[in-house]
């Protein structure tokens, strides 16, 4: 039972390149999330999907954009890397809303030079 | 309104001894205050949740206690273990939206 799943768990890029983060879950959850943290500041909402189809900004969107390709699967794509962007991400789902516990995947580690 | 303050930022606790971390919130709307545990590596793992109108659960050796009128809730460990180190989370939400506000996190490290 695999769960929540991220793809790649390390990435280097230079500023200004682009790229992907991938995640899918096996558990047929409705809502799923990015988040991304960084030491002192806990976890911060980048953008959620509430339901297939739907996508909204969290705390932190900036700089970020998303895809929710299905059920399964909910990307994050880095347009023009800054190294504002270093941190690690996380990607999590839920049955339901707010009273919804989350399954998080094991992060993304990603650093911007 | 939206912070979820948390202290300590860490903590260091003997074998056996409680472990206490502490949460406050702003937004008296929010209605569901679960707590993370993560272990290095790994992504957050829900350990336990409140909603506002218990004043504290109990799951095994974990506690949380919250007061309503203080907007505090706390995570106390009892006869902590080498095997409680990690960093804790507490995070607050509000019915009706998809938004955790998560605090900085408590990272715990019991001396064994």
């Amino acid at each position: 039972n695999a769960g929540v799943t991220q793809t790649p768990k390390f990435q280097v890029l230079k500023t200004g390149q682009s790229m992907t983060l991938q995640c899918a879950q096996d558990m047929n959850h409705n809502s799923m999330y990015w988040y991304r943290q960084d030491p002192g500041m806990g976890l911060r909402l980048i953008y959620y999907s509430a339901s297939e189809g739907t996508t909204d900004k969290g705390e932190v969107p900036n700089g970020y954009n998303v895809s929710r390709l299905n059920k399964r699967e909910f990307s994050l794509r880095l347009e023009s890397a800054a190294p504002s962007q270093t941190s690690v991400y996380f990607c999590a789902s839920s049955t339901t809303g707010t009273t919804g516990e989350l399954f998080f995947g094991e992060g993304s580690r990603l650093t911007v030079l | 309104q939206q912070q979820v303050k948390q202290s300590p930022q860490s903590l260091i606790v003997q074998k056996g001894g409680i472990s206490i971390i502490n949460c406050a919130y702003e937004n008296t709307a929010f209605d569901y205050f679960p707590w993370y545990q993560q272990f290095p590596g790994k992504g957050p793992a829900l350990l336990i949740a409140i909603r506002p109108d218990v004043s504290e659960k109990k799951e095994g050796r974990f506690t949380i206690s919250f007061n309503k009128s203080a907007k505090q809730f706390s995570l106390h460990i009892m006869d902590s273990q080498p095997g409680d180190s990690a960093t804790y989370f507490c995070a607050a939400s509000m019915g009706g939206t998809y938004k955790y506000i998560f605090g900085t996190g408590t990272r715990l490290k019991v001396l064994a």
